[in-house]
């Protein structure tokens, strides 16, 4: 079965600071891998999906994940810190083909200080 | 435009009352999901669907129950046997491919029980 563990369940950076929240999975076989964010009472948007190709995704605002199967992460990184980042971030894994089910990690509450 | 409406936002029921919350997709998406999502705890799965008329238990199905009789509606409810209700509940959907998608997220619903 699929595992995700996010590394750290609060980070706190300044703004214009590398942000920098981690995402290891455990899999037997490759991974589909995904980034989400999610603000106050509101659903998940999908951030960036890692499926097959390039192992240097990157999504929307700025974000970008790296893939490396000999670590078995897929962190999540931007330059620059924004201030309208500060959200929850959760990374999820699937295996594909006919489970159609992703496993999410507990999730990564990102604040951003002035 | 395509989405996930889940209906009502918020929701205040007493104890030992059942209650159904409201999930609908015009997306064409084949799956289906419901997640419960408490502080530090992540998302956890209650029941997922992949196709109309059939839908299996997620790791937290105790308490809760669904229906799929129609590709577009996943409904969810809440029994009065669930020891401890309250809670953000999320549905999901996806499209089945030859590769993982991810899911599309509804706003969600916070359900209070007093």
């Amino acid at each position: 079965a699929q595992s995700v563990t996010q590394l750290g369940s609060h980070v706190s950076v300044s703004e214009g600071a590398l942000v920098l929240l981690r995402c290891n999975y455990s899999s037997s076989v490759p991974p589909y891998l995904f980034w989400y964010v999610q603000y106050p009472n509101q659903g998940l948007q999908l951030l960036l999906k890692y499926t097959t190709g390039a192992t240097l995704v990157k999504g929307i605002n700025g974000f970008e994940a790296e893939f490396k199967k000999s670590e078995t992460s897929f962190h999540l990184t931007k330059p620059s810190a924004h201030m309208s980042d500060a959200a929850e971030y959760f990374c999820a894994a699937g295996s594909g083909g006919s489970n159609y089910k992703l496993t999410f990690g507990k999730g990564t509450l990102l604040t951003v200080n002035p | 435009d395509g989405g996930i409406t889940q209906s009502p936002k918020y929701l205040f029921r007493k104890e030992g009352q059942n209650v159904t919350l409201s999930c609908e997709q015009n997306l064409n998406h084949d799956a289906m999901y419901w997640y419960r999502q408490d502080p530090g705890q992540g998302l956890r799965l209650i029941y997922y669907s992949q196709i109309v008329n059939d839908f299996q238990k997620g790791d937290i199905a105790e308490g809760y129950s669904v229906s799929r009789e129609k590709k577009e509606s996943f409904p969810l409810t809440v029994t009065s046997a669930q020891k401890n209700p309250t809670a953000f509940y999320l549905c999901a959907s996806s499209i089945w491919a030859r590769e993982l998608n991810g899911y599309t997220f509804g706003s969600g619903t916070r359900l209070t029980v007093v």
